[in-house]
């Protein structure tokens, strides 16, 4: 299995809503990532998790909470979004094996819709 | 993206070479990367360099790096409709990817 599998792949939610989106990979990677990308737009990086443990937070606000229960699963938890919110949101992992090269594998991402 | 820059857009037509290029701004990336991203999909990694090489080739794809100048290409050997897609190169400096802004190729039949 080389995939990374994100669900849903569409979500609208309203301000009030709670939400999660849902990463999977059997790949073994111990490093996974969420990333947000507007259209037209290269990827931002959000957080990064390292063996399991938060080890990067891009100064994304509160709104969103990420969570990795095990070293195959990542979610990100969304609460009280703002439109501008509304973006491409993508998980890669890659298997913090090889030293500096860190070849990311990303999955088709979820798109989001903040109404 | 700003320290990563690359061309918005390039045409070519089906059967010809693409060249995309990329003007990155960290010397310390030990690596280079290109990755292809089609509509509605996530990122594909399509090749990376070490950055001790002046060149790799892979099938139809030739990156040529130029240190001195920090400057990648990545070249497409008789492109096809199928290679219609957005390209980012990444550096990585330390172990995140900073990415340029992306080239839209249109590949024109």
């Amino acid at each position: 299995d080389t995939e990374v599998t994100q669900t849903p792949k569409h979500l609208v939610m309203g301000m009030t809503n709670k939400k999660s989106l849902k990463c999977e990979q059997h790949m073994g990677h111990r490093a996974m990532y969420w990333y947000k990308q507007k259209a037209k737009k290269p990827p931002e990086l959000m957080f990064v998790y390292s063996y399991e443990k938060l080890s990067i937070n891009e100064s994304v606000p509160s709104r969103f909470s990420p969570e990795c229960p095990n070293s195959s699963l990542l979610n990100l938890h969304l609460h009280a979004l703002q439109p501008e919110d509304s973006a491409l949101y993508l998980c890669a992992s890659s298997p913090l094996r090889d030293g500096t090269n860190e070849k990311l594998f990303f999955g088709s991402g979820t798109q989001l819709s903040v109404l | 993206g700003e320290d990563v820059e690359q061309s918005l857009f390039l045409s070519v037509r089906e059967g010809d070479s693409s060249v995309i290029n990329c003007t990155y701004t960290d010397s310390s990336s030990t690596y280079l990367y290109w990755y292809k991203q089609e509509p509605g999909a996530g990122l594909q990694l399509l090749t990376y360099i070490f950055s001790n090489m002046d060149m790799k080739q892979d099938q139809r794809l030739t990156v040529l790096l130029n240190k001195k100048d920090k400057h990648l290409s990545l070249r497409i050997a008789d492109t096809q409709t199928g290679d219609s897609a957005i390209y980012f190169c990444a550096e990585s400096p330390g172990r995140q990817l900073t990415f340029g802004s992306g080239t839209q190729l249109t590949v024109l039949p």
